[in-house]
């Protein structure tokens, strides 16, 4: 089992590119969540997708989208990025939210000059 | 608004000491308080908390949780140099997709 992965690892983006950032999970679990890590900021909520065909705003959803492509995967979109969303972005799962934990992904490391 | 806030940001301690972070919250309709590790990667999964006065133990790792006083306490004994990481506290409403996290604690632990 890979249990949650992320592509890519690392990417440089110069302002206004767009790129998507891919996430799967081979846990069988029905929530997917899209988080943003800056320095002092902890862990802030972007977008997340309770079950398979929804999905929701979190705390900073500006400048991004998403797409809950079927049970294992989720993506992150950012049309035109800015220097703004550099950051790292970390994908979790869970089985049920508020009764299991969340398993976080290795995290992509996004830098937009 | 929830909220989350842990205390201290950051601690430098000893080899050996003990020490205590502080997790406090302001969630409507509790349910579960979470306690992650992070070193330089993905954060990990330490305790989930739901019933007050339930200590949880992992080894050097204990966590407990007051539902009256709405914090949660992570103490970590005969500290070791692998434990430097950032300690992240997050908090779920019952019925609820969405965890609400604390900014962290850093923890440096020197030999």
């Amino acid at each position: 089992n890979a249990g949650v992965t992320q592509t890519p690892k690392f990417q440089v983006l110069k302002t206004g590119q767009s790129m998507t950032l891919q996430c799967a999970q081979d846990m069988n679990h029905n929530s997917m969540y899209w988080y943003r890590q800056d320095p002092g900021m902890g862990l802030r909520l972007i977008y997340y997708s309770a079950s398979e065909g929804t999905t929701d705003k979190g705390e900073v959803p500006n400048g991004y989208n998403v797409s809950r492509l079927n049970k294992r995967e989720f993506s992150l979109r950012l049309e035109s990025a800015a220097p703004s969303q550099t950051s790292v972005y970390f994908c979790a799962t869970t089985f049920l939210a508020d009764a299991y934990e969340q398993y976080f992904g290795p995290g992509t490391r996004l830098t937009v000059t | 608004e929830d909220k989350v806030v842990q205390s201290p940001l950051s601690l430098v301690v000893h080899e050996g000491d003990t020490v205590t972070l502080n997790c406090s919250y302001e969630v409507t309709n509790f349910r579960s308080l979470l306690w992650y590790k992070q070193e330089k990667k993905a954060p990990t999964f330490l305790f989930m908390l739901t019933s007050s006065g339930i200590e949880k133990k992992s080894g050097r790792l204990s966590s407990i949780l007051d539902k009256k006083e709405l914090f949660s306490i992570l103490n970590i004994t005969a500290t070791q140099t692998g434990d430097s990481a950032v300690y992240l506290c997050a908090v779920v409403r019952g019925g609820s997709e969405k965890l609400v996290f604390g900014k962290g604690t850093k923890l440096t632990v020197n030999p």
